[in-house]
């Protein structure tokens, strides 16, 4: 069964600064996505970056990247010049389907908290 | 831009009472799904919805839940008997199931209060 953990509950960082929360997951799947959801105090899910396991190049969406190591099943998000609106929950997620590129169900990850101080 | 709708925002009924709450996934999308996030703790899957049956539930989904596409724009999730435990905030995500693309997308979701 694939399981996905975030160690971090909480984390902060100051406004303008780079903060990377990490997160790992655990499978025996080699085509899989991964992604990073934010859901601010207003509870939407909105996606911020995703990326596909056979790609080998690291994803990045303007101040969001990450780092995805699929040896080591990690993939960290890496928020470069942190703005106040940042400030949220963070969920990493794993996506698998038995059939390529059809639906197939999200599991998440228990979430970081970030605070993003002026 | 197309976007995943869900109604009502807030929901509160009495325990043992049944509960439909409605979605409207984005309209050329083929995969539905229901989540539930009880509060303070992580997302966990529900069921997934293919060519008009269930293709993957998981062990909270039990026979209190059931999912229907009633016409060709709805998505709703009927839980029939509520219990304490079900409150928590429900999300309907949808995805296209072409090539290329595996993101879901959610709607703003339902918060169900169950007293």
């Amino acid at each position: 069964a694939q399981t996905v953990t975030q160690s971090q509950p909480e984390m902060s960082v100051q406004e303008a600064e780079t903060v990377t929360l990490s997160c790992t997951y655990d499978t025996s799947e080699n085509n899989y996505y991964l992604f990073w959801y934010k859901q601010p105090p207003s509870r939407q899910m909105i996606l911020v970056i995703r990326q596909e396991a056979y790609k080998q190049q690291n994803a990045t969406e303007n101040r969001f990247s990450v780092n995805f190591q699929k040896a080591a099943k990690s993939f960290s998000l890496k928020i470069s010049d942190s703005q106040l609106g940042d400030t949220a929950m963070y969920f990493c997620a794993f996506g698998f389907s038995l059939i390529y590129n059809q639906g197939g169900k999200l599991i998440f990850g228990q979430g970081t908290e970030l605070s993003v101080k002026p | 831009e197309p976007e995943v709708t869900q109604t009502p925002s807030h929901q509160v009924t009495q325990m043992g009472q049944e509960v439909i709450l409605r979605c409207v996934p984005i309209s050329n999308h083929l995969y539905f799904y229901w989540y539930r996030q009880i509060l303070g703790q992580k997302v966990e899957f529900l069921v997934s919805f293919y060519n008009n049956e269930i293709s993957e539930k998981s062990e909270i989904f039990d026979d209190q839940f059931s999912v229907e596409r009633p016409d060709g724009s709805n998505f709703t999730l009927k839980i029939r008997s509520t219990k304490l435990e079900d409150s928590a905030m429900y999300f309907c995500a949808s995805s296209p199931g072409t090539s290329g693309s595996f993101e879901q997308f959610f709607g703003p979701g339902t918060r169900l209060t169950v007293l």
